[in-house]
């Protein structure tokens, strides 16, 4: 089965607050971690990644945090805007010829 | 630089027929993987090419197939169709490098079969 799952299959927030979505992962030896943006009818945009030996990186506007000890991955959004409504993935690499693992998905939404 | 690229967008079919889906990658990148989407099992590894060599395959019946082209290029197959085949098909190009292994993908190929 999978081992990377989410907490929250769907979140709602308000434009301009800050999104929170969260991933957690079973398998320790996953040394490599995705976010991808999936909008209706694309396929899954890259939007942040970290390796193990970080437990944080910063982009434009997200922030992926790495909690190892709990296995636990986050993806914050700040000023969350309408055209961040989509569905996010968050997806492990076990070895560095292992192939994606991919959680279910957490739909966001933003309300204007 | 062009994207990830996939032919056809949409295909139809009945179940027992087979389909040949395209994937362009990156220019660069050496590396193609495909992953089928549905709503019930989510995106779902199924092979990885490297040098026209398959490196890794998923868990997926031998109906499923794929091959790489020496331009990089990939295509996979899928034999005698059944209706829970329906899926997104995706393929993700990537330039695996010892560091980071970012996979980006195309915007895929749905297939229906009835």
């Amino acid at each position: 089965g999978e081992s990377v799952g989410l907490h929250l299959p769907t979140l709602s927030v308000q434009e301009g607050d800050n999104s929170i979505i969260n991933c957690a992962y079973s398998n320790s030896a996953s040394d490599y971690f995705i976010w991808y943006k999936q909008e209706s009818g694309k396929g899954p945009q890259f939007i942040i990644d970290i390796r193990s030996n970080m437990d944080k990186r910063q982009g434009q506007r997200v922030t992926v945090l790495l909690n190892k000890t709990v296995k636990h991955l986050s993806l914050q959004i700040a000023a969350t805007q309408p055209g961040d409504s989509a569905v996010y993935f968050c997806a492990e690499r076990q070895g560095s010829q292992g192939n994606l693992i991919f959680g279910k998905g957490t739909k966001l939404s933003v309300k204007p | 630089k062009a994207g990830v690229t996939q032919t056809p967008r949409y295909l139809i079919k009945t179940r027992g027929q087979q389909v040949t889906l395209s994937c362009s990658p990156i220019s660069g990148h050496r590396s193609v993987s495909w992953y089928q989407q549905t709503p019930g099992q989510g995106l779902q590894f199924l092979f990885e090419y490297f040098s026209e060599t398959q490196r890794n395959k998923g868990n997926f019946p031998g109906r499923f197939s794929g091959r790489q082209f020496s331009n990089s290029r990939s295509e996979m197959n899928v034999s005698t169709l059944e209706l829970g085949d329906s899926a997104l098909y995706l393929c993700a190009s990537h330039g695996l490098t010892t560091v980071t292994d970012t996979q980006y993908f195309g915007p895929g190929t749905r297939l229906t079969v009835l």
